[in-house]
């Protein structure tokens, strides 16, 4: 059963850039056609995708996040990454890997996600 | 991007009770219409998809229906372990859009 797991270096400071990692284990990230996102809750509040990653490196990216938002994949690593650049308290939030089953194309697998603190 | 207008926004039931959750997005999406549960420190769980498909492991008493724009989730008889946010979301395009949740509360 395919599992993911986030990592990052923890605290960012206000126009740094923050960087996660999402490691899958259970299977092969190249196995389906399968686009790993990246979605965020800041604290009390709502689910935002930020983007996908397919295991070929195509990507999409939610339009209000696109200039920040680098999404990229490392298939020998069995990693997905996610870089936001220039970040503001705004960006302070739990984020979470997921991928999406592709027959019901809804998010059935999820990171346990990983707090993210924008602060100087 | 497709707008998704939950409501209501909280509700408060009783164990035993039927209620119902709806979902509204801002243009036709057909069926592409998830339902997810999240609890306190967790992260979400797939409890429906393609509007009325229950996911597997997912107990019964869940149900969802709609197509084009309005869907809803009901939970036949709540159970202690129902009380928790829900979500809906959209899968018809990028970016995914998520509606804004509907906190579920023992009344």
């Amino acid at each position: 059963q395919v599992q993911l797991q986030e990592s990052g270096p923890g605290p960012v400071k206000p126009s740094q850039t923050l960087s996660l990692t999402c490691t899958v284990s259970g299977g092969s990230i190249s196995s389906g056609s399968h686009y790993w996102s990246w979605i965020r809750q800041p604290a009390g509040k709502g689910l935002e995708w930020i983007g996908r990653v397919s295991s070929s490196g195509s990507t999409n990216y939610n339009p209000s996040l696109k200039s920040r938002v680098t999404i990229s994949v490392d298939t020998p690593k069995n990693q997905f990454s996610l870089k936001l650049s220039s970040v503001t308290a705004a960006d302070t939030a739990v984020y979470y890997c997921a991928r999406p089953s592709i027959v019901a194309r809804a998010f059935d697998v999820w990171g346990q996600g990983t707090m993210v603190t924008v602060s100087s | 991007d497709i707008q998704m207008t939950q409501s209501p926004p909280s509700l408060s039931a009783s164990v035993g009770d039927r209620l119902t959750i709806t979902c509204r997005a801002s243009q036709n999406i057909n069926n592409y219409l998830n339902w997810y549960q999240q609890k306190p420190g967790k992260a979400p769980k797939l409890l429906i998809y393609a509007a009325s498909s229950l996911q597997s492991g997912v107990p019964s008493r869940f149900s969802g229906s709609g197509s084009g724009t309005d869907f809803t989730l009901t939970i036949s008889s709540l159970q202690p372990e129902d009380f928790a946010t829900y979500y809906c979301q959209q899968s018809y395009n990028t970016p995914r859009t998520f509606g804004q949740g509907t906190k579920l509360e023992i009344k």
